[in-house]
């Protein structure tokens, strides 16, 4: 049972453009969610995260939205550039329920 | 500020030998983790240690064992490797186990463990 979905694999932009990466979670018991970001041959790094007692959390060039009735969540990136190329993933957590993560999509931002 | 620390990088095994994976933090965090990341899955946790001299078992525990040597130190150990346990391996670190950003997990930089 897959509770955090990404459904995606990859994402191609092109640098300036807005990347927005999706993320879906099936537990109704996560209330606080976050975004990895990992570069081959390195380990993941936080990016940012979201309380489920906010729908919109920024920092920089990074927006995660949360939709907690449809349990989706969207990850913004705005402008897209070359360095943001890497796979993200998703994490959710609640209840009694360590980090989940999700399976990662892989954004690659052409110049 | 080396953070997360793990060793070996590369490791290549034959079926039935044992290894260990070592692991240090320097950020004085409460708990560590070793998670498994396979090509198309997530990160799955194996085992953690929420403070030290405390294990507990995480989603793909079988085939693995692990001590919480001190605060700093989180080891895992395969004692009988099979193919089935190639995979990248990640160590992290967190203050502790709750939700927030000052529970955020931070990791290693990973140990490409190919079994043979």
């Amino acid at each position: 049972d897959q509770q955090v979905k990404q459904n995606s694999p990859s994402l191609s932009v092109q640098e300036g453009r807005i990347s927005i990466l999706n993320c879906d979670y099936t537990n109704s018991m996560f209330d606080y969610f976050l975004w990895y970001k990992k570069y081959p041959a390195e380990g993941p790094t936080f990016l940012i995260s979201i309380s489920s007692i906010k729908d919109k959390n920024e920092d920089g060039r990074f927006t995660v939205f949360l939709n907690k009735s449809a349990k989706h969540l969207s990850l913004h990136i705005v402008p897209s550039q070359p360095g943001d190329s890497a796979v993200y993933f998703c994490a959710g957590q609640g209840g009694s329920e360590k980090l989940v993560f999700g399976k990662g999509t892989k954004l690659t931002v052409n110049p | 500020n080396a953070g997360v620390t793990q060793t070996p990088k590369f490791q290549v095994l034959k079926t039935g030998q044992s290894m260990t994976l070592q692991c240090a933090q320097d950020m004085n965090h409460n708990s560590m983790y070793w998670y498994r990341q396979d090509p198309g899955m997530g990160l799955r946790l194996i085992y953690y240690s929420a403070s030290e001299g405390t294990t507990d078992k995480g989603e793909v525990p079988n085939g693995y064992n692990v001590s919480r040597l001190n605060k700093r130190e989180f080891s895992l150990r395969l004692e009988s490797a099979a193919p089935s346990q190639t995979s990248v391996y990640f160590c992290a670190s967190s203050w502790g186990q709750g939700r927030g950003p000052g529970n955020t997990i931070y990791f290693g930089e990973g140990s490409w463990l190919t079994v043979v």
